[in-house]
C-alpha cells in the first residue's frame, strides 16, 4: 500500500531564517507530487506541483521554491522566511488521471515569528 | 483564478438530524470534482471522485451528487454522528487546470452537537 511521510510535524522560525520540508512517497511510482498550504482563514492554496523528477511548476509567485531530487521526494524550501509565510503545510500525492484523488501527507504547521 | 464556493461556511447539526452542503463551481471545462473530509488533527481524506453529470456516489451514510451542467454538488450526511464533525472541502479540476491541479473551496466545518 503507498504511504506519504512529511515532516516536521510542527516548526516555529525567526524571520529571514531558512527553511526546508520534505516529503517522501512509497509504494508507488510516477506519482504527481504536491504541496498545498492552509494560511489562517482561508481554503488550500496550490503552491507547486511536479510531475517528475526535477518538473517543477509554481501555482503563486512567492520566496518558496520546491524541488524533487528523486521520483518520491519533494521539498518545500525559502532562503529567508516571511511572516506570512506562516501557516499548515500539505504535501500530498496523486496517480496519474484527473480522477484520481489526493492523498495527504500529515501537514507541517510552520509558525514564521 | 477558477472560484469554487462552499456553503455554509459552518453548520452545527443536531445528533441523529441528517443535513447538506453546496460546492458550485465554474461548469465550463470541467473534469472532475472531489469531495474531502478533514478532521481536526488529521490529513485530508478522500471521500468521492465524480466526473459524470447526474453521477451519485456514496459511501455508509454520506452520498454526493453532481451536476455538472449547472456546477454544483451536494454533499448529503444522513442521522449525523459526532464523528462526523469536521470541515469538508470540494475541489475541482478542469482541463489546462496543470497537471490536473485541484483547485478548492474554503470548506464547510461541521460540528454535530450530542
Amino acid at each position: 500500500s503507498q504511504t506519504i511521510h512529511q515532516w516536521p510535524a510542527t516548526l516555529v522560525q525567526p524571520v529571514g531564517s531558512p527553511l526546508s520540508l520534505e516529503c517522501t512517497v512509497e509504494g508507488t511510482s510516477n506519482p504527481n507530487l504536491y504541496w498545498y498550504r492552509q494560511a489562517a482563514g482561508r481554503g488550500l492554496q496550490l503552491l507547486f506541483y511536479s510531475v517528475g523528477i526535477g518538473q517543477i511548476s509554481s501555482e503563486v509567485p512567492q520566496n518558496l521554491s520546491a524541488s524533487r531530487p528523486q521520483d518520491r521526494q519533494f521539498i518545500l524550501s525559502s532562503k529567508k522566511l516571511l511572516l506570512s509565510d506562516s501557516g499548515f503545510y500539505l504535501c500530498a500525492w496523486r496517480g496519474q488521471g484527473y480522477n484520481s484523488p489526493l492523498h495527504f501527507g500529515n501537514g507541517t504547521r510552520l509558525t514564521v515569528t | 483564478i477558477l472560484n469554487v464556493e462552499q456553503s455554509p461556511q459552518s453548520l452545527h447539526v443536531q445528533e441523529g438530524d441528517s443535513t447538506n452542503f453546496t460546492c458550485s463551481f465554474p461548469s465550463s471545462n470541467f473534469y472532475a470534482l472531489h469531495w474531502y473530509r478533514w478532521e481536526t488533527a488529521k490529513s485530508p481524506e478522500a471521500l468521492f471522485v465524480m466526473t459524470l453529470n447526474g453521477d451519485e456516489k456514496k459511501k455508509g451514510r454520506i452520498s454526493a451528487t453532481l451536476n455538472t451542467k449547472e456546477g454544483y454538488s451536494y454533499l448529503y450526511i444522513k442521522g449525523s454522528q459526532p464523528e462526523d464533525s469536521a470541515t469538508y472541502l470540494c475541489a475541482s479540476t478542469y482541463s489546462g487546470g496543470g497537471a490536473d491541479g485541484l483547485t478548492f473551496g474554503k470548506g464547510t466545518h461541521l460540528i454535530i452537537q450530542p
